[in-house]
């Protein structure tokens, strides 16, 4: 019963370096997220999927790439790392968005750029 | 109008006390309201939720209040223990939509 199934858990990236978070989901949800949580900034969605081949912009989108070829993976690519992507990743999963549907997140990635 | 205001920034309780978490929005179209509890080193994970038909929900000692007037919902912890003490978002969303979460709340609950 894994979930929602994040690697790498840490990893420390130099700035200018490119690296890809992986994500899966064994619950067969057509809805993924990946959210970044700063301290006291709360949760903010970085880019989400509806279903495979079908990907969109969250709320802060930019220097972050995602993709979407299996309902099971969704990917989170950050090219050219800079200092402000230090921050915890998070994968999160839901059978729909619609109106009282559970998301489920994973454990989280914590990324360090220096 | 998409944001949801959180307070306080952290909160500390003695055991066997009240603790209590508060949210604002501003989306009268805001249809579902969804506390998440997240413990250190983990992920947010769901709690208790709301729709703005009924004022209260209650589930063990954890119980949300909603003002819909006043567009206000929180988050009530009866009988708080050492065991509650983590980060808690508060979030909402229309239906069809994505969650717009709270900046958090950590609450340290302390014997």
């Amino acid at each position: 019963n894994a979930g929602v199934t994040q690697t790498p858990k840490f990893r420390i990236l130099k700035i200018g370096q490119s690296m890809t978070l992986q994500c899966a989901q064994d619950m067969n949800h057509n809805y993924m997220y990946w959210y970044r949580q700063d301290p006291g900034m709360g949760l903010k969605l970085i880019y989400y999927s509806v279903g495979a081949g079908i990907t969109d912009k969250g709320e802060v989108p930019n220097g972050y790439n995602v993709s979407r070829s299996t309902t099971e993976d969704f990917p989170l690519r950050l090219e050219l790392a800079a200092p402000s992507q230090t921050s915890v990743y998070f994968c999160a999963s839901s059978y729909s968005s619609t109106i009282g549907n559970t998301i489920y997140f994973g454990e989280g990635s914590w990324l360090t750029v220096v | 109008q998409q944001q949801v205001k959180q307070s306080p920034q952290s909160l500390i309780v003695q055991k066997g006390g009240i603790s209590i978490i508060n949210c604002a929005y501003e989306n009268t179209a805001f249809d579902y309201f969804p506390w998440y509890q997240q413990f250190p080193g983990k992920g947010p994970a769901l709690l208790i939720a709301i729709r703005p038909d009924v004022s209260e929900k209650k589930e063990g000692r954890f119980t949300i209040s909603f003002n819909k007037s006043a567009k206000q919902f929180s988050l009530h912890i009866m009988d708080s223990q050492p065991g509650d003490s983590a980060t808690y978002f508060c979030a909402a969303s229309m239906s069809t939509d994505k969650l717009i979460f709270g900046t958090g709340t950590r609450l340290q609950v302390f014997p």
